[in-house]
């Protein structure tokens, strides 16, 4: 089993709408949680930071469950410009100080 | 600041054959890595660095070595080469949480 799994879409949605997605993470020492985007063929790079209280950026809004091992993104008014994959990360200070990428979810914003 | 950057960006090899990824960052960070991502696998952490002259094992460090040297640039070597290693190769440095990739390296073994 992966030590973080996410649903890889393609989440297909039409432009304005809303989309929301989680990821699971199986290590309950992870101390720290990152959505990063990355677009096609380019490298990835940080979105956000998740926050035990929840937070948002702008149309974003991540939330953390501890209790279940659970993080989501909620994208708002979707753009097409929203199309990527978002990715989940995971740290733990310890264990080499090293992120752990979840696989990714692929989103589709269509007009 | 260039941020992070990867020599080169494209690359063909023969199975077998040697080369070195060259991985450079001019923000001063601490430790640097090495990913290589395959479709359906994500990103799978090959060999990391946390300063100068240390390295260390990720998921998937064999057919691999890496060199820290300086605290700038981060290598890493591929000594013969196998069709298995056709992947695009991350490379990225750290402060505190955020993590900076390169633009990539695409390389394919034949």
């Amino acid at each position: 089993r992966k030590e973080v799994e996410q649903d890889p879409g393609p989440f297909n949605v039409p432009e304005g709408a809303t989309v929301a997605f989680n990821c699971t993470y199986s290590n309950s020492a992870s101390q720290s949680f990152f959505w990063y985007r990355q677009d096609c063929r380019k490298e990835p790079k940080l979105l956000m930071s998740v926050y035990s209280s929840g937070n948002e950026d702008g149309r974003f809004t991540a939330q953390l469950n501890r209790a279940s091992q659970y993080i989501s993104l909620l994208i708002r008014d979707s753009k097409l410009s929203d199309s990527a994959t978002y990715l989940c990360v995971t740290f733990k200070g310890a264990a080499g100080n090293k992120l752990t990428f979840g696989g990714g979810t692929r989103v589709l914003v269509k007009p | 600041n260039a941020g992070v950057t990867q020599t080169p960006k494209f690359r063909v090899l023969k199975t077998g054959q040697s080369m070195t990824l060259l991985c450079a960052q001019d923000m001063n960070h601490e430790y640097m890595y090495w990913y290589r991502q395959d479709p359906g696998m994500g990103l799978r952490l090959i060999h990391y660095s946390v300063g100068e002259g240390t390295t260390a094992k990720g998921e998937v460090p064999d057919g691999y070595n890496v060199s820290r040297l300086k605290k700038q640039n981060f290598l890493l070597g591929l000594e013969s080469a196998a069709p298995s290693q056709t992947s695009v190769y991350f490379c990225a440095s750290r402060l505190d949480f955020e993590q900076y990739f390169g633009p990539g390296t695409r390389l394919t073994v034949t």
